[in-house]
């Protein structure tokens, strides 16, 4: 595609519910990382995919969140049992590793609201 | 630990001004330092990125210096417009794959 996609733009669910929500980076980009923004708040990193490394966690903020990359290209990050703390935009980036300077291109976002 | 400070948090300038924007970082160990644009509701958009051993960049009437001794970067923009209202974010890319963003400050340029 001519950009990073991200479905659904907007998501709203009960507290407790489970929610999953797609990255569709640009083509051939082979790094993908997810950023949660909270109202207010300036962007957090989540998680971090190249290739096919194992993906650097370190920022999910709870087990309760997780996210896969099927065949190197599109990402589902899931949140389970959804509290209401996690209402934010989830924001997904994606990069080539072949341009050398790690420039990310930014999706639209999926707005999370829990209620 | 890295963080990202950006300075001021909020800005409201008259159309035509030319204006600065300030971005310091704690650790000058740093891949690349990119500057982005969020307009409300919407995604990031990319305006610069400095590579590390670079000083500055150029888009239009954007420019963007690095300074990494120092961990500061400034955003120029000149001859502010209506259309430039939006939130500018720096981000510092380290070791490890992790960006580290800056809160953002929020510009209006009052017609």
């Amino acid at each position: 595609g001519a950009g990073v996609s991200q479905s659904p733009s907007n998501k709203v669910t009960e507290k407790g519910k489970d929610v999953e929500l797609r990255c569709d980076p640009i083509s051939g980009h082979t790094a993908l990382y997810w950023y949660r923004q909270s109202l207010g708040q300036g962007l957090e990193f989540l998680i971090y995919f190249q290739g096919n490394s194992a993906p650097d966690k370190s920022g999910l903020p709870s087990d309760r969140f997780s996210a896969e990359r099927t065949g190197g290209s599109v990402s589902t990050l899931t949140i389970q049992r959804t509290q209401q703390e996690d209402s934010a935009v989830y924001l997904c980036a994606s990069s080539s590793p072949w341009t050398g300077n790690y420039e990310q291109y930014f999706g639209p976002g999926t707005r999370l609201t829990v209620t | 630990k890295q963080e990202v400070t950006q300075i001021p948090a909020a800005l409201s300038v008259p159309e035509g001004e030319n204006l600065v924007l300030n971005c310091s970082f704690t650790d000058s160990a740093i891949y690349n330092l990119q500057w982005f644009r969020q307009d409300p509701g919407k995604g990031l958009t990319s305006l610069l990125l400095i590579q590390s051993s670079q000083r500055e960049q150029t888009s239009g009437r954007l420019n963007a210096s690095l300074d990494k001794s120092s961990g500061r970067s400034t955003l120029y923009i000149a001859a502010s417009q209506p259309g430039d209202s939006a939130t500018y974010l720096c981000a510092v890319y380290t070791g490890g794959f992790k960006t580290i963003f800056g809160a953002g400050t929020r510009l209006f340029v009052k017609a």
